[in-house]
């Protein structure tokens, strides 16, 4: 079972264009993070939202978390051939001391010059 | 280098042979975590620690055993491979959760092919 769902799957647009990712959840979190990961390395962490209706700028991208801390969107506006990667939301759970990640299948995204 | 590396970065094996992948952090974080990535499947946590010699199972674990006797290296063994372990691995490492802010640090990852 996925917790997060992520959409869409594959975005290709060309540079210049705007975006928004969508990951959605039926369960609550404490607080959600973005990663971004380009081919052969590991996720980085972009960043975590923590308040329901928490909107956070870094850049170009915007991030949102939902009033209910179930779902979240990241937005990007005029997209450049660098924004080119794998895009994850990873819930954290707060019910036990781990704080655990759930991740989402992730949304790949091709910006074309 | 400080920071979170993994070896081998590339490994082939055959079905039935033992595998171990290395982990080593340099910044005494105390939790530690593996994952496999796979196309259709995002990132699942195989295995977590959050301590020397506390270790627990993940939502994969099955094939899988883990130690940590020193708090820098947290290596994963494939004891028997099978194909269906033919992934992508990661390690991952955080400090102990004070907050909501908390960061993981993730590994450039080994890429295992099991024939």
């Amino acid at each position: 079972t996925q917790l997060l769902e992520q959409s869409p799957q594959f975005l290709s647009i060309q540079e210049g264009e705007n975006l928004t990712v969508y990951c959605n959840s039926s369960s609550v979190f404490s607080s959600l993070q973005w990663y971004r990961q380009e081919p052969g390395e590991g996720p980085v962490l972009l960043v975590t939202v923590v308040t329901g209706g928490e909107v956070k700028k870094l850049k170009r991208l915007t991030f949102q978390f939902g009033d209910a801390r179930k779902d979240s969107s990241l937005h990007i506006t005029a997209a450049q051939p660098g924004d080119t990667g794998l895009y994850l939301c990873a819930g954290v759970d707060r019910g036990s001391t781990l704080g655990r990640l759930y991740f989402g299948r992730g949304t790949q995204l091709t910006v074309w010059p | 280098d400080a920071g979170i590396t993994q070896s081998p970065r590339y490994k082939i094996t055959e079905t039935g042979r033992q595998v171990t992948l290395m982990c080593h952090q340099t910044w005494s974080h105390s939790y530690m975590f593996w994952y496999r990535q796979d196309l259709g499947h995002g990132l699942r946590l195989i295995y977590y620690s959050a301590a020397a010699d506390i270790t627990d199972k993940g939502e994969v674990p099955d094939g899988y055993v883990v130690s940590r006797s020193k708090t820098e290296n947290f290596p994963l063994t494939l004891e028997s491979a099978t194909r269906s372990q033919t992934s992508v691995y990661f390690c991952a490492s955080r400090e102990r959760p004070r907050g909501s802010q908390e960061t993981q640090y993730f590994g450039p990852g080994t890429r295992l092919l099991v024939l």
